[in-house]
């Protein structure tokens, strides 16, 4: 069965950083685009990211371009989501997803989930 | 690409048959995507291309459109299926959810 196992979660200070990983097995990691999905407390789901299967290209929503960084490591099987100067608006359960192609070259949908890390950014 | 979703909730007895619905603001033909969310877990792929049920996902799950207009049908609801559902265009960049639809008990 497929695992994806997020972890580096927390409370941050706007302004502040936050390195996310999430660890992948079970699967041939290195075969997948890789993507972020966010939700913030109550509300719905939102894409962040998406990483091409050998990290060369990345897309990322509007909100967070200059300030989020995805990136991988195929040989641990691990994702990552580097988040600098966070703001109080980027709160959220950030979710990695394994990425399955959709239409258009980077547009996908999301075939497994891991559980999730709780990112709060608060003063 | 924004996706509406309606009811934004609806209130169900076990064995109603409940019909959800998602709309584009523009064509995706059958690049759609449902997702089940139970409280505090993360999402669950249910349906893609619009009507294709993933493996052990139950057959009382449907999924029927194209274009604009989708609904996710539960024939027949049992207990485990409240949820929040929500729907996701993957036709074109940048990937978007409907606001989701919550089914609850009365």
């Amino acid at each position: 069965e497929v695992q994806l196992v997020e972890s580096g979660g927390g409370l941050v200070q706007p302004g502040g950083s936050l390195r996310l990983s999430c660890g992948a097995s079970e699967f041939a990691f290195s075969t997948y685009w890789m993507s972020w999905v966010r939700q913030a407390p109550g509300k719905g789901l939102e894409w962040v990211a998406n990483l091409k299967l050998d990290g060369s290209e990345e897309f990322y929503v509007d909100s967070v371009k200059g300030r989020f960084t995805i990136s991988r490591d195929n040989a641990k099987n691990l994702l990552y989501l580097q988040m600098n100067s966070l703001r109080v608006e980027d709160t959220a359960v950030y979710y990695c997803a394994r990425a399955r192609r959709g239409h258009n070259y980077g547009s996908y949908y999301f075939d497994y989930w891991g559980q999730g890390t709780l990112v709060t950014v608060s003063s | 690409i924004l996706m509406t979703q309606s009811p934004s909730s609806v209130s169900v007895s076990v064995g109603d048959r409940v019909t959800i619905t998602c709309r584009a603001t523009q064509d995706i033909r059958n690049w759609l995507a449902w997702y089940q969310q139970k409280p505090g877990t993360a999402p669950k792929l249910l349906i893609a291309g619009a009507s294709s049920l993933l493996n052990g996902v139950p057959s009382r799950f449907s999924g029927s459109g194209s274009g604009t207009d989708f609904t996710l049908t539960i024939s027949s609801l049992q207990p485990e299926d409240i949820a929040t559902y929500y729907c996701q265009q993957s036709y074109s960049f940048p990937m978007t959810f409907g606001p989701g639809t919550k089914v609850e008990f009365k």
